[in-house]
């Protein structure tokens, strides 16, 4: 199996510009998630989706973020315009549920830098 | 409100002794709870998990201990190996939810 696979793996674009980042889930896996790794705030959920259905997104920053999950295999992070704030790595995971619990698959992420 | 909380940022340790990474969580809703792993440029691994009908799970040389009066889980690492420096994520979740919450994270580095 290849894993959650992202792209691209690093990002650097100028303020302004719309940024997409795009990810493939494990095949199988009912739920897609999307995290932002910043040094101030950790690891902390954006979205995620189950069966390509957006369920949870409190945790979109702002409405310049949005996502989309067109099918069972593909992901897209879009932000649009990015500012230098926007600076992180972002990840994305999926899962499958498993009995009551489940793992959440990490993909190697996409470093963003926005000058 | 940082829900689940790691306190030590970083923790050394010679090779072959005992490692111990601990957490602490707020929300007594949580009850699954896992560590993950993390290199540098890649993404978090899956290494562990527990839910709150246990106190212990095992798997190989990485055991949980989960205390839940205490709020309180740790990840003992014996014997600790050089390949085994990393960060440490600790994460939590309710059963019914899907979202994990994680701390921030401790650099384990093991000394040869």
């Amino acid at each position: 199996d290849a894993g959650v696979i992202q792209s691209p793996r690093h990002e650097v674009t100028e303020m302004g510009q719309e940024v997409t980042l795009r990810c493939k889930p494990i095949s199988g896996h009912d739920y897609l998630f999307w995290y932002r790794q910043t040094m101030m705030r950790g690891l902390e959920l954006l979205i995620y989706f189950n069966n390509n259905v957006p369920i949870d997104d409190s945790g979109m920053p702002e409405d310049r973020f949005s996502a989309k999950m067109p099918n069972a295999s593909f992901s897209t992070l879009k932000i649009q315009p990015s500012e230098p704030r926007d600076s992180a790595v972002y990840f994305c995971a999926s899962s499958s549920m498993q009995g009551y619990t489940d793992t959440q698959y990490f993909g190697p992420g996409t470093r963003l830098t926005v000058l | 409100d940082q829900q689940v909380k790691q306190n030590s940022p970083s923790l050394s340790v010679q090779e072959g002794r005992i490692s111990i990474l601990n957490c602490d969580y707020t929300n007594s809703m949580f009850d699954y709870f896992l560590w993950y792993k993390k290199y540098p440029a890649e993404g978090p691994t899956f290494l562990i998990s527990i839910s709150s009908i246990k106190d212990k799970n095992e798997d190989g040389r990485f055991t949980v201990f989960l205390n839940k009066s205490a709020k309180h889980l740790s990840l003992h690492i014996v014997p600790s190996q050089p390949g085994d420096s990393a960060v440490y994520f600790c994460a939590a979740s309710p059963l019914t939810a899907r979202q994990l919450t994680f701390g921030s994270g401790t650099q384990l580095t093991v000394l040869p």
